[in-house]
């Protein structure tokens, strides 16, 4: 059973435009969201995080939102620049302790020239 | 300076070996985690530990086994490989309570033939 769903499995977008990645969850519980890039033959890279007590944070190009009632989160990136192409994973924490993070299926962001 | 190394990048190997793969992590975290991605692109949690205890164990067969011989070490051996055992693993370390992202390796590209 997926807990966090990523339904798009590749977004393409114009260079200069904007990036919506799209992420839903199922459990109530999960207190912490993240969103990870990943190259090709290399590991996740942390992008940006929200807290499940707010609804929304930004850092630089990347703005990342959060709707608890409709359990579902979006991911914001403006102006898209080429090396954005990447995927993009959706994680969601329950509890901050020592539990793993529960990870979406990713979306394979293009961004055209 | 690598802030979480593992190794091998690439094993290949056959059915019926046992192996090991290394993980190491300098960024004094007290967590480390085994994740698995699979052929559909699941990242999915295997084990973490928390000062040298295990913490989840998330239905992972017993030919599975990591190891901890310090805060800074997480290593995993796998016994009497199989084909499904072909993925890549993710070493990764957090601290516990600290709202910022996981730190992620670089992965282990595992091939059983």
């Amino acid at each position: 059973d997926q807990q966090v769903k990523q339904n798009s499995p590749s977004l393409s977008v114009q260079e200069g435009r904007i990036s919506i990645l799209n992420c839903d969850y199922t459990n109530s519980m999960f207190d912490y969201f993240l969103w990870y890039k990943k190259y090709p033959a290399e590991g996740p890279t942390f992008l940006i995080s929200i807290s499940s007590i707010k609804d929304k944070n930004e850092d630089g190009r990347f703005t990342v939102f959060l709707n608890k009632s409709a359990k579902h989160l979006s991911l914001h990136i403006v102006p898209s620049q080429p090396g954005d192409s990447a995927v993009y994973f959706c994680a969601a924490r329950q509890g901050g302790g020592a539990d793993g993070l529960t990870f979406g299926k990713g979306t394979h962001l293009i961004i055209q020239p | 300076d690598t802030a979480v190394s593992q190794t091998p990048k690439y094993l290949v190997t056959q059915m019926g070996n046992d192996k090991s793969i290394k993980c190491e992590q300098n960024l004094g975290h007290d967590t480390m985690y085994w994740y698995k991605q699979d052929s559909k692109k699941f990242l999915k949690i295997m084990f973490s530990y928390n000062n040298k205890e295990l913490i989840i164990n998330e239905t992972v067969p017993n030919r599975f086994s990591p190891k901890s011989p310090d805060k800074a070490h997480l290593n995993l051996h796998i016994n009497s490989l199989e084909l499904g055992d072909s993925a890549v693993y993710f070493c990764a370390s957090s601290q516990t309570g600290a709202n910022y992202g996981y730190t992620f390796g670089s992965g282990t590209r595992l091939t059983v033939v």
